[in-house]
C-alpha cells in the first residue's frame, strides 16, 4: 500500500523569504502522481501544484516549485517570496495512474511571519 | 465555473436526526467524492462515485449513505449518527476516475453531533 509521509508537523518562515516543505512516499509503481495541496481557514482544499511521475522535468507553478526526486521517493514544495496569503496547512499526497484513491499525508502547517 | 459548492456550510444534529449534505459541480466532471477530515487530520476518503455508479465504499458505517442523483450532484444522507462524527465533510469532483488528473474540492460542511 502507498503511503505518504510530511514530518514537519509546522513551520514559519519570514515574509519574503523562502520556504521549503518535506513530503517522502513510498510505492511499488513506476507510474503515479503527486499533488501538493493547500488548506487555508476557509476549508477549501486548493491545488498548488502537481507533479506526473513520468517527467524527470521539476513542477513549477509562479512562485512554487518542486523538487521530485523519483529514486529517493522524495517530493518537497518550495515557495519562493512566501506572502501572508500563504498561510495554511499544506498536504502533499499521490495518486496512482490506475487508482481513484488520492492518499494525503498529514499535512504542514505553515505560519507566515510579517 | 470551476466550483464545487456544497451546503449547508455548518451543521448541528442530534443523534436521532436524518439530515442530508449536499454537493454540486458543473463542471461535466464524471467522478465525484466524499471525504471526512477531522480537525488537524489529512482528509479520509469515505466513498467514490463514478459515472453516476458507486465505485469506492471506504468501509463507511451505513448511518452514512452516499446518493448520486445525476452527474452534477451527490448527497450524503446522515441518520443515527454518534458523536464521534462530528467533523468536516468534503465533497470534490475530477474529471475522470482513474485519470491524470487532480481533485476540486468545495469548502465543506462543518457537523456536529450532539
Amino acid at each position: 500500500a502507498q503511503t505518504v509521509t510530511q514530518s514537519q508537523p509546522e513551520m514559519s518562515v519570514q515574509e519574503a523569504e523562502t520556504v521549503t516543505l518535506s513530503c517522502t512516499y513510498d510505492t511499488s509503481e513506476s507510474d503515479y502522481y503527486l499533488f501538493w495541496y493547500k488548506q487555508p481557514p476557509s476549508r477549501q482544499m486548493i491545488l498548488v501544484i502537481r507533479q506526473e511521475a513520468y517527467k524527470q522535468q521539476n513542477a513549477t507553478e509562479n512562485r512554487f516549485s518542486v523538487n521530485f526526486q523519483k529514486a529517493a521517493k522524495s517530493f518537497s514544495l518550495k515557495i519562493s517570496d512566501s506572502q501572508l496569503g500563504d498561510a495554511a496547512m499544506y498536504f502533499c499526497a499521490y495518486r496512482s495512474v490506475s487508482g481513484d484513491k488520492i492518499i494525503f499525508g498529514k499535512g504542514t502547517r505553515l505560519h507566515i511571519l510579517p | 465555473d470551476t466550483e464545487v459548492t456544497q451546503t449547508p456550510k455548518h451543521l448541528v444534529m442530534g443523534m436521532t436526526n436524518k439530515k442530508s449534505l449536499k454537493c454540486e459541480q458543473h463542471m461535466g466532471h464524471r467522478a465525484m467524492y466524499w471525504y471526512k477530515q477531522k480537525a488537524k487530520k489529512p482528509p479520509e476518503l469515505m466513498f467514490v462515485y463514478s459515472y453516476e455508479k458507486l465505485s469506492i465504499n471506504e468501509s463507511v458505517p451505513s448511518r452514512f449513505s452516499p446518493e448520486c442523483p445525476n452527474s452534477s450532484l451527490l448527497n450524503l444522507h446522515l441518520h443515527a449518527l454518534q458523536p464521534e462524527d462530528s467533523a468536516l465533510y468534503l465533497c470534490a469532483s475530477s474529471q475522470e476516475t482513474g485519470w491524470i488528473t487532480e481533485a476540486f474540492f468545495g469548502q465543506g460542511t462543518r457537523l456536529t453531533v450532539v
